[in-house]
Parts: C-alpha cells; structure tokens; sequence
C-alpha cells in the first residue's frame, strides 16, 4: 500500500498568514494527488485534483504543486473560512490512501 | 443540481445488518463510479471501495473484505453499501462519493453516522 506521509499534523496560523502543508508518498504517484477540505461536522471537500489543478468554485487562494513523492499544498493569505483539516489522497494505485490530516486553527 | 443524498442515522446492536443508501442526481449514475470511504469518530478518512456503476463490479479494500458489500439499484440511480455482522468498530460516518474519473472524489454524500451500540 501506498502510505501518505501528512505534515504538519496540526498547525496554528493568524488571518492573512500564508500556510503549507506537505504530503509524502512511499513511492511515485506521478500527479495523482488531490487535496481535501473537511470543517468540523461537514462533508470533505475537493480542493485541487491531479496535484495542482483548482476544483471548479475553489478560491484561487489555494494552490497545489509537486510530482513523484512530494507535494504541497499552499493557503495564501488565511481567511476565517479555511479554518479545517486537510487530506491528501493518492489515485494512482489500489487501495486509495489518504494522509492523516492537517488540523489548521487561528492563533 | 449534482447531488448525493444519503440516507439517515442508524442505531444497531453488535451482530445485526445495515444498509445505507446513496442517491445520485443532477447526473447520468452510470458515467461515474461509486466509493465509500469511512470516518470514525474523531479520525481520519479510510478508503473502503468501489463499485463499477456501469458492470456493477465491486472492488473492497481489504479491511473491508467479507462483512461489506456494496450493490447498486442503477434505475434509481441508487448505491448501497451493506455492512454485516456489525462490530463496535464499525461505528463510524460512511460517505459516498462519486469518482470524477481519475480516482479523485468531487461530489460527497452528506454521510451516514451509525452507531453500533449494546
């Protein structure tokens, strides 16, 4: 299986911060790599599909890069709505993975 | 509009069957694969499976082998997923979600929490 290393598990940052997040695969997945947006009580949410590529009606305050093993995924200018855990998933091979979640919250 | 709906909340005893229901609409059901993915209380995401909408075809991971079974009523645009002999463990929120074709998830159902409780 394809393990989703998810870095930092949790993060504390103030309005208007720019914030990363990492995602480390175990071997390559190419750019099968999407992103996820979960608020408390709420259903997840896509971001970015195929590593860097914006969901329709996604705010372009998000972004995501990377190839192969290493990728991130970057919040530019932090609003009171973003904040919520964040998981990668990988697609390129069975069974999909996600990465454990990054827990972001307002300093 | 595109939408999953699923069906409600269900309380269960330890060994007894659940069957959640996932309807599609807004689109053509069969043009898109089905997943499950779980969440238990406090915790992550967890990748159960899929099914083939067109051929009906399950794929389960492998915790998910043997007391899971995902089955579809395709003229209602509908998915199940069926859980057997339910354990504590198996108290979780069980989402479904439509495949956009490239083993990413862009549409979610709402979820469906059930408790399984003595």
């Amino acid at each position: 299986d394809i393990q989703m290393n998810q870095s930092p598990s949790s993060l504390s940052a103030s309005l208007g911060d720019t914030i990363t997040i990492t995602c480390h695969a175990s071997q390559n997945i190419n750019v099968w790599l999407s992103w996820y947006q979960q608020k408390p009580g709420n259903i997840p949410k896509l971001l970015i599909y195929k590593a860097s590529n914006l969901h329709t009606g996604v705010p372009s305050r998000f972004s995501g890069s990377g190839s192969g093993t290493g990728f991130t995924l970057t919040i530019s200018s932090l609003q009171p709505e973003d904040i919520a855990t964040y998981y990668c998933q990988q697609g390129q091979s069975y069974p999909l993975t996600f990465g454990a979640g990054t827990k972001l919250e307002l300093k | 509009q595109i939408q999953l709906v699923q069906s409600g909340p269900e309380l269960k005893k330890p060994g007894e069957t659940v069957k959640i229901s996932c309807k599609a609409s807004g689109y053509t059901f069969t043009d898109y694969s089905m997943h499950w993915v779980k969440q238990a209380p406090g915790k992550g995401l967890k990748w159960m499976g899929w099914i083939n909408t067109e051929t009906g075809e399950p794929t389960y991971a492998d915790d998910f082998k043997g007391r899971f079974a995902f089955s579809l009523e395709t003229s209602a645009s509908t998915a199940y997923l069926q859980i057997n002999n339910l354990k504590n463990e198996d108290t979780a929120t069980y989402f479904c979600g439509r495949d956009a074709n490239y083993w990413y998830f862009d549409v979610w159902g709402a979820g469906t929490t059930v408790t399984v409780s003595s």
